[in-house]
């Protein structure tokens, strides 16, 4: 799987909107960009995933560069509640293949 | 999404004791399952890979005899840490993944404290 890179932490208003950007410039063809995150002494929460064009769901929305190498999750206007470390990772696009964990980016909510 | 559950949330046990923890697809079939560990302060690590029916691939350096793993069912997959050690204190977690679903989805976790 390609490798990808975050910030270590970020903060952001109450309300704002959050832009987490992620970097995976020797990302596959066949790989895709997916978004957990992980509230504090819980499981990863699934976010959202895309190939190549942007996606949007209740929970946030997926910004894909069209060459591929960099993406932004985008949550529109966050809560104390999104607080967490925001995990990007990209794999090949079916549930049966691993995910592998960096270190994340602490997303801090700030009132 | 779709929902993974884990009994027990938290449990402690003394030294030399096994633990027993299991992971469940409520409303889905995981036909393949994985158990990661996480230590404070630190990213999940994948400790093994099942599928159904099938026996566990464990990562290197992961003791297989020690952490018994069983995905006898499309909904169930069961972790037991045998004799367990303080140093084997950790949050285990449990996702499901496989089927008709791209992506995986993860148990709340289980909290293991070895006295």
């Amino acid at each position: 799987d390609a490798k990808t890179t975050q910030p270590p932490s970020m903060d952001c208003a109450e309300g704002r909107a959050a832009n987490l950007p992620c970097n995976h410039s020797t990302i596959s063809g066949n790989e895709y960009v997916y978004w957990y995150r992980q509230i504090h002494s819980q499981g990863p929460q699934y976010i959202i995933h895309g190939l190549k064009n942007n996606e949007t769901n209740e929970m946030a929305s997926l910004i894909i560069t069209e060459d591929r190498k960099s993406s932004t999750l985008i949550l529109p206007h966050a809560t104390l509640r999104d607080t967490a470390v925001y995990y990007c990772i990209v794999r090949v696009g079916a549930g049966s293949y691993q995910l592998t964990f960096g270190k994340g980016t602490k997303l801090s909510v700030i009132p | 999404g779709a929902v993974v559950s884990q009994h027990p949330s938290w449990v402690i046990c003394k030294s030399g004791t096994s633990v027993k923890i299991e992971c469940r697809s409520l409303d889905f079939q995981a036909t393949t399952m994985f158990w990661y560990r996480q230590f404070p302060k630190q990213s999940l690590m994948l400790m093994a890979t099942s599928n159904e029916g099938s026996k566990a691939t464990y990562e290197q350096g992961v003791e297989k005899d020690k952490f018994l793993i069983n995905h006898a069912s499309l909904t169930l997959s069961t972790l037991t840490v045998t004799s367990a050690h303080p140093e084997d204190s950790s949050f285990y977690i449990c996702s499901g993944g496989g089927g008709n679903t791209d992506t995986q989805y993860f148990g709340p976790g289980t909290r293991l404290t070895v006295l």
